[in-house]
């Protein structure tokens, strides 16, 4: 079964501080990974798409990687500020497209001032 | 890029009751996607929405309890139908733009009482 998971589940920094996110999957033959960010309530914002045949992506203070291998991405944020705070979650493809995406349960981030 | 609009943003209904849910993109595109996003859950995907075909559920939810509708290639429909408090959720459309990226809009928040 293709399944994904995020750990940790709810996370409490300080602010300035440099984190990371983890999210693992079953099954090395998908076809992208996707990280969106989730404010309460809301929909989902998305923040880097990684093809399988990438290693990392890059925008601005986020930097998420993907070792397909091992079956893990990790999520960067770098200098984290309070506006930060938000669920993020782990999307996976299997298939061609972006349909059918899988998603972990998230990390809820809090960022405090 | 692709943008989103999902009417209502939420809603409290009776049970019993069904619900329309409608998905606005600012482009044409060929699949739309319908997630739902219980309470403290992350998403799953309901179904997939062709233009000029009937959608393609996932395990678990029925036509008869969730009918959509693609008119068009630029909007859909997901109708909850014969409501139950176990209903609420959120439920979220999405698109794939092209470019192999997953757009989502905002949501609708769905109480059931």
């Amino acid at each position: 079964k293709q399944e994904v998971t995020q750990i940790p589940a709810a996370l409490s920094v300080p602010e300035g501080e440099n984190l990371v996110l983890n999210c693992s999957f079953t099954d090395s033959a998908i076809y992208n990974l996707q990280w969106f960010r989730q404010d309460p309530g809301k929909g989902l914002t998305s923040l880097l798409l990684i093809q399988s045949s990438q290693r990392e992506q890059t925008s601005g203070r986020l930097n998420a990687s993907l070792d397909k291998s091992s079956g893990r991405s990790t999520l960067y944020i770098a200098a984290s500020q309070p506006g930060d705070s938000a669920t993020y979650l782990c999307a996976v493809s299997w298939g061609g497209g972006s349909e059918k995406l899988v998603f972990g349960k998230g990390t809820k981030l809090t960022v405090n001032p | 890029s692709a943008v989103i609009s999902q009417k209502p943003s939420r809603d409290i209904c009776q049970r019993g009751t069904s619900l329309t849910i409608q998905c606005q993109v600012d482009s044409q595109v060929t699949m739309m996607f319908w997630y739902r996003q219980q309470p403290g859950q992350s998403l799953t995907l309901i179904a997939t929405a062709n233009q000029g075909s009937e959608a393609t559920y996932e395990s678990g939810f029925v036509i008869d309890k969730f009918p959509i509708s693609r008119p068009n290639l630029t909007f859909s429909t997901l109708t909850v139908s014969n409501m139950s408090p176990e209903d609420s959720s959120i439920y979220l459309c999405s698109v794939d733009s092209g470019s192999r990226e997953a757009f989502f809009g905002q949501g609708t928040r769905l109480t059931v009482v």
